[in-house]
């Protein structure tokens, strides 16, 4: 069975530095999807990213961008000129294409962006 | 807002009461996921829709909890007999249909409502 574990429970940073949270998963498959939610204090889970294990590209959106390392079964997820309304549980979730598209979720990380 | 859309959003009940949540997805959007998440946990997957069909149910889905999809639309989730256990944020999902994309979506990736948070008494 594939698990999610991402090991950093809380993380704080001051506004505008750089934030990593880190992700590692468990998977026998070859082919699958990784992905980065966002859920903000008492709001609905919003996909910050998203990546295909079969590109080797990493994926980048804006301020946000992964580190894939597939062989390592890796998927960090770096916030660059971090804001405060980046304050929110990050989750890193992955997708099963064997198991009927079902996400497999970690536990989450607090990220506190600070003034 | 992603366009899923989740009624209600809080429901307080007492043990041993029935209570019952709905979804509704993004308009043909064939598939539906239900999750539910525990104070300071992941989501966890509880069921699965392809139109009107339940394909997969999860162990966590107790003979307490039934799911639904009525011509495919919306869905509803309804607990019998709560326990406090089954406190939780219910989660509903609604990925575009597999093969291609949707409104720029793409069919891998799912589309959260607000969640009904569910504290049992």
């Amino acid at each position: 069975a594939q698990t999610v574990t991402q090991s950093q429970p809380e993380m704080s940073v001051q506004e505008a530095e750089t934030v990593t949270l880190s992700c590692t998963y468990d998977t026998s498959e070859s082919n699958y999807y990784l992905f980065w939610y966002k859920q903000p204090p008492s709001r609905q889970m919003i996909l910050v990213i998203r990546q295909e294990a079969y590109k080797q590209q990493n994926a980048t959106e804006n301020r946000f961008s992964v580190n894939f390392q597939k062989a390592a079964k890796s998927f960090s997820l770096k916030i660059s000129d971090s804001q405060l309304g980046d304050t929110a549980m990050y989750f890193c979730a992955f997708m099963s294409l064997d198991s009927n598209y079902q996400l497999i979720w970690g536990a989450g990380t607090k990220l506190i962006i600070k003034p | 807002d992603t366009g899923v859309s989740q009624n209600p959003r809080h429901k307080i009940t007492k043990r041993g009461q029935n209570v019952t949540f709905r979804c509704d997805p993004i308009s043909e959007h064939n598939r539906l996921y239900w999750y539910r998440q525990t104070l300071g946990q992941g989501p966890e997957f509880l069921t699965y829709f392809q139109n009107e069909a339940q394909l997969e149910k999860s162990r966590l889905l107790s003979d307490r909890f039934s799911a639904e999809r009525p011509k495919g639309s919306f869905s509803t989730l309804e607990i019998q007999r709560t326990e406090q256990g089954d406190s939780a944020m219910y989660l509903c999902a609604s990925p575009p249909p597999l093969l291609g994309t949707s409104g720029g979506m793409s069919s891998d990736t799912q589309y959260f409502g607000p969640g009904t948070r569910l504290t049992v008494l």
